[in-house]
């Protein structure tokens, strides 16, 4: 069984690009979630996919959009990126939409410059 | 709004001898609690959860306490090792199923030899 993967491991963008994470689920799990985590802090809620439909957003701005496959995979593509978007951006895995432990992966520290 | 928060922001401990994080909740719906551990570099790793039915949850050297009447959760990890410093978030979701974890900011526990 493998667990969750997440690439690119590090990033450097600058203000302004766009930018696309990617994140492998835990064999077997069909439910990923995204979270950024800034330096210091505890992780943020992004958004959630179930089954490649969104299900459960937080507070972050559309500019903040994902995709979910059917193999379960996700990305998280941030357009316009501003200064404040650098963190550490963490996926989790579980298995199904009801509460379930979210497993997560090492996470892609992004940085803007 | 509601969030969880911790106590201490910070904690050190001799080696061998017993620890206790602290974590406060102010969302008095919050149905499941897990405690989280993370390490430099790393994502967060499950450690131990509990449902608001229960009081007492124990595992592995970890046990979890939760008092619903005064919105407090503790972690209590004894025979503490070296590989125990890291950083520990207390995290909560409203009912069961609901797909958020809201995370606190965490506390930084350090063994000391």
């Amino acid at each position: 069984e493998t667990g969750v993967t997440q690439s690119p491991t590090h990033l450097i963008k600058t203000r302004g690009q766009q930018v696309t994470l990617r994140c492998s689920s835990q064999s077997g799990h069909n439910t990923v979630s995204w979270y950024q985590q800034a330096l210091g802090q505890g992780p943020q809620f992004i958004f959630q996919y179930y089954r490649e439909e969104e299900n459960g957003r937080g507070n972050f701005p559309p500019r903040f959009s994902g995709l979910q496959f059917p193999n379960y995979s996700s990305e998280l593509n941030v357009n316009a990126l501003e200064l404040d978007d650098s963190a550490l951006y963490l996926c989790a895995s579980s298995l199904g939409q009801m509460q379930e432990t979210q497993y997560f992966g090492p996470g892609t520290r992004l940085l803007v410059l | 709004g509601e969030s969880v928060g911790l106590h201490l922001p910070t904690l050190s401990v001799q080696e061998g001898d017993n620890s206790i994080i602290n974590c406060a909740y102010s969302n008095s719906a919050s149905d499941y609690f897990i405690w989280y551990k993370q390490e430099s570099g790393k994502g967060p790793q499950f450690i131990i959860d509990i449902r608001s039915n229960m009081d007492k949850r124990q595992g592995q050297r970890v046990t979890v306490l939760l008092n619903k009447t005064v919105k407090h959760l503790s972690l209590q990890i004894a025979a503490t090792q070296p590989g125990d410093s890291a950083v520990y978030f207390c995290a909560e979701t409203p009912w069961f199923g609901n797909e958020k974890l809201t995370f606190g900011t965490g506390t930084r526990l350090t063994i000391i030899p």
